[in-house]
This record gives structure tokens, C-alpha cells and sequence, in this order.
């Protein structure tokens, strides 16, 4: 059965700092997509990253990149510069499939990230 | 486009009560989703629609819990006779279908559900 792993229930960061928050996952489907959602206490999730079993190169988006090792199933984000405003919920979710039949996301449990000044 | 909108943001009913939720998608998407959202856990799939056509349910979505979206644009979520245990966030959200596998869905803001 498909899952997702988040062990960290919280993390501190200094601003300015970078921060990584783990993600691992478990699927048989061979090909899958890989999102991080943040969720700032408004509570809307907010798109930040993709990355699809195929992609060769680690997906990036300005401060976001996904440090995604296939063989590990894993897909750390790496959060560079942080911000005060990072500080937030953030998911790892996956889709299996290829966005046809099947398309929702698992969600894992969450990390909370609390960047310091 | 103002993204994807839910009403209400926050309802407080009491235990037996029925509510009913609502979620404008945004205008092209073709599928919509809703999630419910409990203290500390991450979302869980409950339903998905394209169009008007109900594809799939979820074995949370139980007897009490009904969605339509009858002319494929909003969508409304019924629960009938609240529990305490539904007390959590229902999210809804909507994506085109092409577009699903690389930028996953435009999430709204939730509704909060508090059944006392």
C-alpha cells in the first residue's frame, strides 16, 4: 500500500539558515509524483514543489528544491534562506499513476517548522 | 480567477445536526477533491469528481456523508446527523486533468467543522 513518511513532528531553524525536512515513501506503482504543500496556520495548502519518478535532475522553485533519491525512496525538501515567513506546516504528499485514473494525493503527517530570528 | 473558495470558513453545530459545505473550484478545472483534515494529521482523501460524475469515494465517506456536484462546477459536501468525531477541516480542491501530474491541486482555504 502506498504511504508517506514524515518522522519529524517539528523542527527550529535560524532565519537566514537552510533547513531540510524528510520525507520518505512507499509505492509499487512505478511511476508516481511527489508534491510538498506548505500550510500556514490559515490553513490553506500551498503548492511549493514537484517531482515525477521520472525526472531525471532534483526538481527546484526559487528557495525550494527536492533532494530526491529514487533508489532510498525518498524526497527531502531543502529549504534555502529561510524566512520568517516559513514558518508553517509542511506535507510531502504522492500520487501514483500518471495523473489519469487514480489521481489523489497521500498525505504524510506533517512537519512543523518554526523559523527563529 | 480568485482560486478555489469555501463556505463557510468555520461552522459550529451541535452533535445530530446536519451541515452542508460548499466549494466553488476554479472555473476550467475539471476535478474536484475533498479532503477532510484532522487535528495533526495531514489531509485524507475523501471523494473526487470530474466533471459532474462522482469517480470515486474514499471508505471514510460513510452513509452519513453525501457530495454532489450536479452541473460539473461547485460541489457541496452534506454530512447528516453530526458526530463529535466528525468535528476536523474539510478541504476541498480542483485541478484539470491534464495538468494533475505535475502540479498536483490548488487547495482552498477549508472549512473548520466543531460538532459539540
Amino acid at each position: 500500500a502506498q504511504k508517506i513518511t514524515q518522522t519529524q513532528p517539528g523542527m527550529f531553524v535560524q532565519e537566514k539558515e537552510a533547513v531540510t525536512l524528510d520525507c520518505t515513501y512507499d509505492t509499487s506503482d512505478p511511476s508516481y509524483g511527489l508534491f510538498w504543500y506548505k500550510q500556514p496556520s490559515s490553513g490553506e495548502m500551498i503548492f511549493l514543489i514537484y517531482q515525477g519518478s521520472y525526472d531525471q535532475q532534483n526538481a527546484t522553485e526559487g528557495r525550494y528544491s527536492l533532494n530526491f533519491q529514487k533508489a532510498r525512496k525518498s524526497a527531502n525538501l531543502v529549504i534555502s534562506a529561510s524566512q520568517l515567513g516559513d514558518s508553517a506546516m509542511y506535507f510531502c504528499a504522492m500520487r501514483e499513476g500518471r495523473g489519469g485514473a487514480t489521481n489523489k494525493l497521500i498525505f504524510g503527517t506533517g512537519t512543523l517548522l518554526a523559523v527563529q530570528p | 480567477d480568485t482560486g478555489v473558495s469555501q463556505d463557510p470558513r468555520h461552522k459550529i453545530t451541535k452533535r445530530g445536526q446536519n451541515v452542508t459545505f460548499r466549494c466553488d473550484p476554479i472555473s476550467e478545472h475539471n476535478r474536484l477533491y475533498w479532503y477532510r483534515q484532522t487535528l495533526g494529521q495531514g489531509p485524507e482523501f475523501l471523494t473526487y469528481f470530474q466533471n459532474e460524475a462522482q469517480l470515486e469515494k474514499s471508505r471514510l465517506l460513510s452513509d452519513r456523508f453525501s457530495a454532489e456536484r450536479p452541473k460539473g462546477s461547485f460541489s457541496t459536501l452534506e454530512i447528516q446527523r453530526t458526530e463529535q468525531g466528525d468535528s476536523a477541516m474539510y478541504l476541498c480542491a480542483s485541478s484539470l486533468t491534464d495538468r494533475a501530474s505535475n502540479y498536483g491541486y490548488t487547495f482552498g482555504s477549508g472549512t473548520r467543522l466543531t460538532v459539540v
